[in-house]
Order: C-alpha cells, then sequence, then structure tokens
C-alpha cells in the first residue's frame, strides 16, 4: 500500500519568496509522484510528475520538485512566489498499476504582500 | 481539445434519494476514474474504469456504483444518500490505464453534491 504525508496544512510566503511545499511518500514498489493545485471552485490541474526518469522534475508556473528516494521526499519549491499561486496543492502517489491516486491532505499556499 | 467535463456542477438532493453524475473525458481517453473531496476525508478514491471494466475500486459502502459506457463516457450512481455523501466529486480521464510512465490524469472541474 502506499501513502503520501503533507507536512503543514497552511504555508504563507511573502510575494518574491522561496515556496517550499513538502511530501513525503510510502510505497512498497517504485512510485510514480504527482503535484497537483486546486483553485477554488475548481478542480485539479496537474503541475508536474515523477516517473523515474528523472529526479528533478519541472513544472508548469515555475514549479519544480526533486524525488530523494533516501528521503521518501518529493518537495515543490517555486524561486519566487506570486500572487497568482495562492491555492491548494496536493501531493499524490500511484504504483503505475493502474490509475489510482493516493492523496496527501493538502496544504493551503497563500501569498502576502 | 476540450477538457474533461462534468454535469451536473451543483446538484442539491434530500436524504434517501438517489443521484448520478456524469463525466466525459478528454476526446481519445479510455480511462475514467472518480474521486470523492470532502473537507474532513480529503481525496479519495471511488473507482477507476477502463474499457468499460472498472479496474480498480475504493473503500466504499455499496451504495456508490459506476459505469462506463462504449464511448468512454461515464456515470457514478449513489443510491439512499447520506447527510454524509456532500462533497465534490471529480473525474478524472486518462488515454491509458495507468502503466506507462506517459499516462497522465486530467481532472474536471467536479460536481458539488449538497444533501440536506
Amino acid at each position: 500500500a502506499q501513502s503520501v504525508t503533507q507536512l503543514g496544512s497552511h504555508v504563507s510566503v511573502s510575494e518574491g519568496a522561496l515556496v517550499l511545499l513538502r511530501c513525503n511518500y510510502s510505497s512498497s514498489v517504485p512510485p510514480y509522484l504527482f503535484w497537483y493545485v486546486q483553485y477554488p471552485n475548481q478542480g485539479l490541474q496537474l503541475l508536474l510528475k515523477y516517473t523515474s526518469a528523472a529526479t528533478l522534475v519541472k513544472g508548469i508556473n515555475g514549479f519544480e520538485a526533486e524525488f530523494k528516494k533516501s528521503e521518501t521526499s518529493f518537495h515543490l519549491t517555486k524561486p519566487s512566489a506570486h500572487m497568482s499561486d495562492a491555492a491548494e496543492y496536493f501531493c499524490a502517489v500511484s504504483t503505475g498499476g493502474g490509475n489510482k491516486l493516493t492523496f496527501g491532505t493538502g496544504t493551503q499556499l497563500k501569498v502576502e504582500l | 481539445k476540450a477538457g474533461v467535463t462534468q454535469t451536473p456542477r451543483y446538484l442539491i438532493k434530500t436524504r434517501g434519494q438517489q443521484v448520478t453524475l456524469s463525466c466525459s473525458p478528454i476526446s481519445g481517453h479510455r480511462s475514467v476514474s472518480w474521486y470523492q473531496q470532502t473537507p474532513g476525508q480529503g481525496l479519495q478514491f471511488l473507482f477507476e474504469y477502463f474499457s468499460e471494466t472498472q479496474r480498480n475500486k475504493g473503500n466504499f459502502p455499496g451504495r456508490f456504483s459506476g459505469r462506463q459506457f462504449s464511448n468512454s463516457r461515464s456515470e457514478m450512481n449513489v443510491s439512499t444518500l447520506e447527510l454524509g455523501d456532500s462533497a465534490l466529486y471529480l473525474c478524472a480521464s486518462s488515454w491509458g490505464a495507468g502503466t506507462s510512465p506517459t499516462d497522465t490524469q486530467y481532472f474536471g472541474p467536479g460536481t458539488r453534491l449538497t444533501v440536506l
């Protein structure tokens, strides 16, 4: 079975500051890892995914994440936060044996002036 | 290319009623998955269909059911609604069965179900 832990249900940063959202996973097999973003009253939008091709994954809107097997982590970063980044972010894992995603509990990102 | 569409977007029902939600995947996609999102339980997997066959099912009671048609459109049904079924129901589509690194799920905007 696989699981995801997102540390920090709420994160607040200043505009222009580094964004760091933490995700740790547990999986008995090599995982596929994803970050999705959800804006109010909308569905989920894929930011990026890791499928073992490269440990540093670049996504949309300037986000990237690094897969660290030794730390079982897949933290999401963005060098400079923008007001439009304010949203809820979800880390998810699958095992590649189907389309079932197991999600973390989400991190609400607030960007302040 | 049009994205995943879900109808209706909003729905209000009373306890004991049943409801059917619809999902039209991206053209060419053969897999549809359903998720329930609530403030208390977060995002939980309901079931997955690929080429009209249910491949995976989450830990939900039998009141929750689904199906997929030959054109890949999917419906989910909830019978005997309970207050706790109030949630955002999200549908996601993918071209493949989730066994390839290139398979990616794209989500629809969801159906907001309120049970009174």
